[in-house]
């Protein structure tokens, strides 16, 4: 069974400046994806970025970027210029690839990120 | 706006009873997943439908049941509630259930069981 682990319960860090959130993951398949998923106070569960991991490049979204390292399967999300908004739940997900796999979205625990002005 | 609809937003009930909830998915979406928020389990999976049929199930207690209907809309229903059922209850839908379809979560709804 594929399992994701987030080791930072919580984070914060100044406005404007960078953050990187960790996540590391374990499976056995070689195709599959992985995202960051934001959790404002609102509870609304929001897709941040994914990487497909297939692609050695990694995938970057205005702000939002990852460094992706399949073989020591970790998934980092750096976040540049911090603002006041990204304060929120962050989760790390897995899901698999495989037309026969499960499609389920196997969840890390989350990073509660605090952003001070 | 994710299009996904839930209600309904909060539920407040007592141990025992028994609550359905509802999903709309985006329109045109045929998959529709459960996911289950709790503080000590965190969110986990709970079952998966496809165009009426069950796909796959998770950690779901033999108390709940779903189902997804003609109109693709699905109910989760939860019953002989304890108080470690309280939690936030997503429902995600996705296009189809083929090699990538991002899953669109709708606002939840918060189940408190006292």
């Amino acid at each position: 069974a594929q399992t994701v682990t987030q080791s930072q319960p919580e984070m914060s860090v100044q406005e404007a400046e960078t953050v990187t959130l960790s996540c590391t993951y374990d499976t056995s398949e070689s195709d599959y994806y992985l995202f960051w998923y934001k959790q404002p106070p609102s509870r609304q569960m929001i897709l941040v970025i994914r990487q497909e991991a297939y692609k050695q490049q990694n995938a970057t979204e205005n702000r939002f970027s990852v460094n992706f390292q399949k073989a020591a399967k970790s998934f980092s999300l750096k976040i540049s210029d911090s603002q006041l908004g990204d304060a929120a739940m962050y989760f790390c997900a897995y899901r698999s690839a495989s037309p026969q796999g499960a499609q389920k979205l196997v969840f890390g625990q989350g990073t509660r990120l605090t952003i001070n002005p | 706006d994710s299009g996904v609809t839930q209600t309904p937003k909060h539920l407040i009930t007592a141990t025992g009873q028994r609550v359905t909830l509802r999903c709309s998915p985006r329109s045109g979406d045929l998959s529709v997943y459960w996911y289950q928020q709790s503080l000590d389990q965190g969110l986990q999976f709970l079952i998966h439908y496809y165009n009426g049929e069950e796909r796959a199930k998770g950690n779901i207690l033999e108390r709940f049941s779903a189902q997804q209907f003609p109109d693709l809309h699905s109910e989760l229903n939860l019953s002989s509630l304890e108080l470690g059922d309280s939690a936030l209850y997503f429902c995600a839908s996705s296009v189809a259930d083929g090699r990538y379809n991002e899953q669109f979560f709708g606002p939840g709804t918060r189940l408190t069981v006292l």
